[in-house]
C-alpha cells in the first residue's frame, strides 16, 4: 500500500541551527502537507504543496514538492526552542479523502 | 474561529466502562474525521463523515466502537465496553469539502 517514509526519526539540535527533514514514498502523490504536533496538542498544518517542484515558505519554514512527486522536504532555519515538536508529512491516498501520515520526525532544540 | 473543539481533554476510566468522546467541528466544514494516535501505530483514521453521513468506517477497530454525527456541529465517538488497549489519544478533524484537515486538541484516554 501507499506509505510515507520520514527521516530522520528524531533530531536534537542547538538553538540557531538549521534543520532539514524529508519524506519519501514509492508512490506518486499530487499534494504534500506538512504538520507540526506540539506536546499535548493536535497536528497543526504548516505548509501545503500542490505542484511538483513547488517551493513554499512560511516564515522560517520552507518546504518543497519533489519533481518526481515521490518526495518532499521541510527546512527550518535558525531554530528556536518553540520549534520543538513532531513534524509529520501527509498526503491523500489514491486521491481520496483518506490522509496518510508519515511516522514523524521528533525535533528537540537545546537552548 | 475557535477551531475544532473536543471534550473531554482527558479521560481515565476502568475497563468495561462506556466512554463517549465529543467533537464540535469548525463551522461550515462538511467533512469530519475521527483518528486514533498511539506510539506503535501512529495516526489511524477511524471513521469519516461527509455532510453528517458516515462514508467510511473501515478503520473502526471493533464493534465496541461506534460514531454518530446527528448534526453538522456535533459528533460523538463511543467505546462500549472499553478495554486497556483502547488507551490512546483520539483526535477529531474537520475540513471543507474533503480538503485540508484541521485537527482538534485531542482526548487522552486511559483505560485501567
Amino acid at each position: 500500500g501507499q506509505q510515507l517514509n520520514q527521516s530522520p526519526q528524531s533530531m536534537f539540535i542547538q538553538e540557531g541551527e538549521d534543520v532539514s527533514m524529508n519524506c519519501t514514498s514509492s508512490s506518486i502523490f499530487n499534494t504534500w502537507l506538512w504538520y507540526k504536533q506540539e506536546p499535548g496538542e493536535g497536528p497543526v498544518l504548516l505548509i501545503a504543496l500542490y505542484k511538483a517542484g513547488e517551493l513554499t515558505s512560511n516564515g522560517r519554514l520552507t518546504a518543497q514538492f519533489g519533481i518526481t512527486r515521490k518526495d518532499s522536504f521541510l527546512n527550518i532555519s535558525a531554530s528556536i526552542p518553540s520549534d520543538v515538536g513532531i513534524y509529520f508529512c501527509a498526503s491523500w491516498m489514491d486521491s481520496s479523502y483518506k490522509l496518510i501520515f508519515g511516522s514523524g520526525t521528533r525535533l528537540l532544540v537545546r537552548p | 474561529d475557535a477551531g475544532v473543539i473536543q471534550s473531554p481533554r482527558h479521560e481515565v476510566t476502568e475497563m468495561g466502562q462506556e466512554v463517549t468522546l465529543r467533537c464540535k467541528p469548525i463551522s461550515g466544514h462538511n467533512s469530519l474525521f475521527w483518528y486514533r494516535q498511539t506510539m506503535m501505530r501512529g495516526l489511524e483514521l477511524l471513521i469519516y463523515f461527509n455532510n453528517n453521513v458516515p462514508i467510511d468506517d473501515s478503520g473502526m477497530p471493533e464493534d465496541r466502537f461506534s460514531a454518530k454525527m446527528p448534526n453538522a456541529s456535533f459528533s460523538t465517538l463511543k467505546i462500549q465496553p472499553s478495554e486497556p488497549r483502547d488507551s490512546a489519544v483520539y483526535f477529531c478533524a474537520s475540513s471543507p469539502s474533503s480538503s485540508t484537515q484541521y485537527f482538534g486538541p485531542g482526548t487522552r484516554l486511559l483505560v485501567l
